[in-house]
């Protein structure tokens, strides 16, 4: 099946700092890339769908000057989440649509701002 | 938007026991899948099934799509087996996301 990598898979940071997490699709291409956040013993919510070569769709509610995604190829999307707080602490998980419209998610990216 | 709900929230099996989880949705769909999320967090993907019946070893699932359900029966459970089974429906496709219920929490005890 199709692979999707995330790096790295556990970062802690101070907060005020910026932290970017890579997204790839190893085996196929996606024009379109899924950000996705978990907090403890709850669902996936959806933060933005990530379109190569143009803007990011942002879900309600969530700031997209806060968390910036850049989709610079059809095997690379990046989250960058700027000046982080305490709250911005959760896992955070890419995904990745190939041409049989299956999803795959990459492992996911623990965040801890201090 | 589409509302996606699964049952039951948790769940404690034997090994060797069988379980039926059920999905259900609001809408029509095009795109179902199941997935497993293991403790380290890493989600697994066990059917893309947006209706019919596939079988993958001790896991099958069942998707009735008019009837806007789908099942995932696992046999003869294994502790690891545990952890939290999602559903996961999309309607369209390209840039349509997949909206995720809130999960099973399985535990399976030796």
């Amino acid at each position: 099946g199709a692979v999707v990598s995330q790096h790295p898979s556990r970062v802690i940071c101070k907060s005020g700092t910026s932290v970017k997490i890579e997204c790839r699709s190893l085996d196929f291409q996606a024009t379109t890339m899924f950000w996705y956040r978990q907090f403890p013993k709850k669902s996936l919510m959806l933060m933005a769908t990530s379109n190569e070569g143009s803007k990011a769709t942002y879900e309600q509610g969530v700031e997209k000057d806060k968390f910036l995604i850049n989709h610079a190829s059809l095997t690379l999307s990046t989250l960058t989440v700027t000046s982080a707080h305490p709250e911005d602490s959760s896992f955070y998980i890419c995904s990745a649509r190939d041409l049989t419209d299956t999803q795959y998610f990459g492992p996911g990216t623990r965040l801890t701002v201090l | 938007g589409i509302q996606v709900e699964q049952s039951p929230p948790d769940l404690i099996l034997q090994e060797g026991a069988n379980s039926t989880l059920r999905c259900n949705f609001s809408d029509s769909v095009n795109n179902l899948q199941w997935f497993h999320q293991n403790p380290w967090g890493q989600l697994i993907n066990l059917f893309y099934i947006p209706s019919g019946t596939k079988q993958n070893g001790r896991l099958s699932a069942t998707t009735v799509a008019t009837e806007r359900y789908s099942l995932l029966y696992i046999s003869s459970s294994q502790t690891t087996d545990s952890g939290v089974y999602f559903c996961a429906v999309g309607q369209n496709s390209g840039n349509t996301p997949l909206v995720f219920g809130k999960g099973t929490r399985l535990s399976v005890i030796a």
